[in-house]
């Protein structure tokens, strides 16, 4: 484990379903982010949350809504998500927003 | 818009062997600098950071460099294991926390 849990590892869900991840970190961070990648294509910035408060939203689709309650917590609420959702989802912390990551091991997301 | 590059996409070497990954960038007002390995369907795993005032990082058998002035990168493997063999990336960060990433370096490493 990195200091960095994510929650569920897999997670299948219907296009209808609704679902959401969940990131914690205890490494006392204050940024935290999610990133999505996608088979053959590099990592994609999603959402930047800093001292709780967003900071970045990488023109993703309202189908994704992200939730930091406390510096330590990041969710990402899924709805009404389509098959090319489909990837590995995954959440960072860095001590400041800028401060190199340390990452999660990612939530498998499969939409059927 | 910041690119990233990584050449070659893939590399097959015997054990023992020392090998270079690279990675190029095209703005060179970067923040920080990053490698990571990451194993087939799991996370990142932070290998080194190199900050923009700084030019190389080390870590045991691992050792970074940054040249900002010619848009590269190169992490440096002595001695390589079967145990390396992961996809390696370079991600190119700003001080807004946005990182660019390339898209990795396979390498596998035969016994």
């Amino acid at each position: 484990e990195t200091g960095v849990t994510q929650t569920p590892r897999h997670l299948v869900m219907g296009m209808t379903n609704k679902k959401s991840l969940k990131c914690e970190q205890h490494l006392g961070h204050n940024a935290m982010y999610w990133y999505k990648q996608s088979a053959k294509k590099p990592l994609e910035l999603m959402f930047v949350y800093n001292f709780k408060e967003q900071t970045e939203n990488n023109s993703v689709p309202s189908r994704f809504s992200p939730e930091c309650p406390n510096s330590s917590h990041l969710f990402l609420h899924l709805h009404t998500l389509q098959p090319e959702d489909s990837a590995l989802y995954l959440c960072a912390s860095s001590q400041e927003q800028g401060d190199g990551y340390t990452f999660g091991s990612g939530t498998r997301l499969t939409v059927v | 818009k910041q690119e990233v590059t990584q050449i070659p996409a893939a590399l097959s070497v015997p054990e023992g062997e020392n090998l270079v990954l690279n990675c190029s960038f095209t703005d060179s007002a970067i923040y920080n600098l990053q490698w990571f390995r990451q194993d087939p369907g799991k996370g990142l795993t932070s290998l080194l950071l190199i900050q923009s005032s700084q030019r190389e990082q080390t870590s045991g058998r691992l050792n970074a460099s940054l040249d900002k002035s010619s848009g590269r990168s190169t992490l440096y493997i002595a001695a390589s294991q079967p145990g390396d063999s992961a996809t390696y990336l370079c991600a190119i960060g700003t001080n807004a926390g946005k990182s660019t990433f390339g898209d990795g370096t396979t390498l596998t490493v035969k016994p």
